[in-house]
């Protein structure tokens, strides 16, 4: 089974400007959730979607935001960046149910905004 | 508010050495407690996922253990190798308000190097 991937795995962006971010889960599962990565504050939650719907969501600004498709595959997106955005932004995905499960890690996509 | 604290943040041992990584949590109220490791640069790996009513959890030369009335879980890691130089990251699944499963809170990381 392929594992999860994202696109694109590097990214510079200048202050002001907006980015999107792609993840897509291993087949068969239906919850992809989305972390960011800094040295300062480790790892932070942003937010979970099942099924198209956000699930949970973490303590980030509106500029922040994410869907997910019919076929499970998600976007985040940032708009108006700023220099703290600059992290690892990293997806991971598990089959979601009622039971918990292993969360499975993409490589991530390394996000350096100027 | 769930707060994961992982002791050491950092330790050094010679090959061979056996070995045990401390997580602690505030809340007891959680789904589960993972822990992963994660090489530099790249994304994590699980290792073991321990379930709120299981005390322990073992995959080859690895055994968590999980005291949900303590806050406490422990990575045990047997014989241990130059490959297993990482950081390793202990994350407890909260249980939401009405029983539903909350998102992943993790700790900063215990960073492991392995002498030969």
């Amino acid at each position: 089974k392929a594992g999860v991937t994202q696109t694109p795995r590097y990214l510079i962006k200048t202050r002001g400007q907006q980015v999107t971010l792609s993840c897509s889960p291993i087949s068969g599962h239906r919850s992809v959730s989305w972390y960011q990565q800094t040295p300062g504050q480790g790892l932070q939650f942003l937010f979970e979607y099942f099924s198209e719907t956000q699930r949970n969501k973490g303590n980030f600004p509106g500029r922040f935001s994410g869907r997910q498709f019919s076929n499970s595959r998600s976007e985040m997106n940032v708009s108006t960046l700023e220099l703290g955005d600059s992290a690892l932004y990293l997806c991971a995905s598990r089959t979601g149910g009622l039971y918990t499960d292993t969360q499975y890690f993409g490589p991530g996509t390394r996000l350096t905004v100027l | 508010k769930q707060e994961v604290t992982q002791i050491p943040a950092a330790l050094s041992v010679p090959e061979g050495e056996n070995l045990v990584l401390n997580c602690s949590f505030t809340d007891s109220a959680i789904y589960n407690l993972q822990w992963f490791r994660q090489d530099p640069g790249k994304g994590l790996t699980s290792l073991l996922l321990i379930q709120s009513s299981q005390r322990e959890q073992t995959s080859g030369r690895l055994n968590a253990s999980l005291d949900k009335s303590s806050g406490r879980s422990t990575l045990y890691i047997a014989a241990s190798q130059p490959g297993d130089s990482a950081t390793y990251l202990c994350a407890v699944r909260a249980l939401n308000y009405g029983g539903s499963q909350g998102n992943l809170i993790f700790g900063k990381g215990t960073k492991l190097s392995v002498k030969p």
